[in-house]
C-alpha cells in the first residue's frame, strides 16, 4: 500500500507531557500538510510544508506545536506541555505540487491523541 | 475569508432512497471543490472534485455539480446502500498564489438502516 501513513493511530497522554507524531507522505509527493479534527468538526489547517520548506502556518499553530521535515520526506508533529483542549485527531496529507486546480490532496488515517 | 457550508446532520435513510447533501461555499478566488468521506475510525477520502464551473464529479454513484451562480456543489446519490453510512465533508481550495490549505463543512452524517 502507497498511501499516506501516520504513527501511532492512538495516544493517550498526561497533561504536560510533550508528544510527537510521524507522518509518511505517498512516496511523489513534495508537499505535506497537517490538520487538526475535533469531535464534529471538519478538519482545520495547521500548516503546509513544500519539500523540506515550511510555507504557511495557521494561527491555530500555538507556539508549543513544532513541526519539521527534514529532507522533504517524512513529518513530524511535536506538541509540547499538552493541555486537555490540544484533544483531537491530527490528520496528514500529501499531494504532488503541480499548482493547478486539479491538485489533489490525500490523507492519511489519524493519529487521535487523547490528553487526559 | 473562505468558509463551507453543510447540511447539519445526522442524516438517516433507509436503503435504497435517494441522497442529497447540501453544501455552500463562500470563497475569494475562484476555489476547486471537493467531497470527502469518512468512515468509522478512518482518514478522509477523496470521494469526487470538480474544479471548475458546470464541472460534475462522480465517483461510486455520487454526483455534484459546481454550480457558481448559486455558489454551491450538492451531494447526490440515486440509490443509499448501508455501506455508504459514514461522514461527508464537503470542501474548497481557494485559488490564486500560496492557496494551499483545505477549508472543510463541519461534515454531515449519514446512516443507512436496511
Amino acid at each position: 500500500d502507497t498511501g499516506v501513513s501516520q504513527n501511532p493511530r492512538h495516544k493517550i497522554t498526561k497533561r504536560g507531557q510533550n508528544v510527537t507524531f510521524r507522518c509518511d507522505p505517498i512516496s511523489e509527493h513534495n508537499r505535506l500538510y497537517w490538520y487538526r479534527q475535533t469531535l464534529g468538526q471538519g478538519p482545520e489547517f495547521l500548516t503546509y510544508f513544500q519539500n523540506e520548506a515550511q510555507l504557511e502556518k495557521s494561527r491555530l499553530l500555538s507556539d508549543r506545536f513544532s513541526a519539521e521535515r527534514p529532507k522533504g520526506s517524512f513529518s513530524t508533529l511535536e506538541i509540547q506541555r499538552t493541555e486537555q483542549g490540544d484533544s483531537a485527531m491530527y490528520l496528514c496529507a500529501s499531494s504532488v505540487g503541480t499548482g493547478t486546480p486539479q491538485e489533489t490532496q490525500y490523507f492519511g488515517p489519524g493519529t487521535r491523541l487523547l490528553v487526559l | 475569508g473562505d468558509s463551507v457550508t453543510q447540511m447539519e446532520g445526522p442524516v438517516t435513510l433507509s436503503e435504497e432512497a435517494f441522497l442529497t447533501i447540501n453544501c455552500t461555499y463562500t470563497a475569494t478566488g475562484y476555489p476547486s471543490l471537493f467531497w470527502y468521506v469518512q468512515y468509522p475510525g478512518e482518514g478522509l477520502q477523496l470521494l469526487l472534485k470538480a474544479t471548475k464551473a458546470d464541472d460534475k464529479g462522480s465517483n461510486k454513484g455520487f454526483e455534484a455539480t459546481y454550480r457558481k451562480e448559486t455558489t454551491s456543489f450538492h451531494l447526490e446519490k440515486g440509490s443509499v446502500q448501508v455501506s455508504d453510512s459514514a461522514v461527508y465533508f464537503c470542501a474548497l481550495k481557494d485559488s490564486g498564489a500560496g492557496s494551499y490549505q483545505l477549508t472543510f463543512g463541519k461534515g454531515t452524517k449519514l446512516s443507512v438502516i436496511p
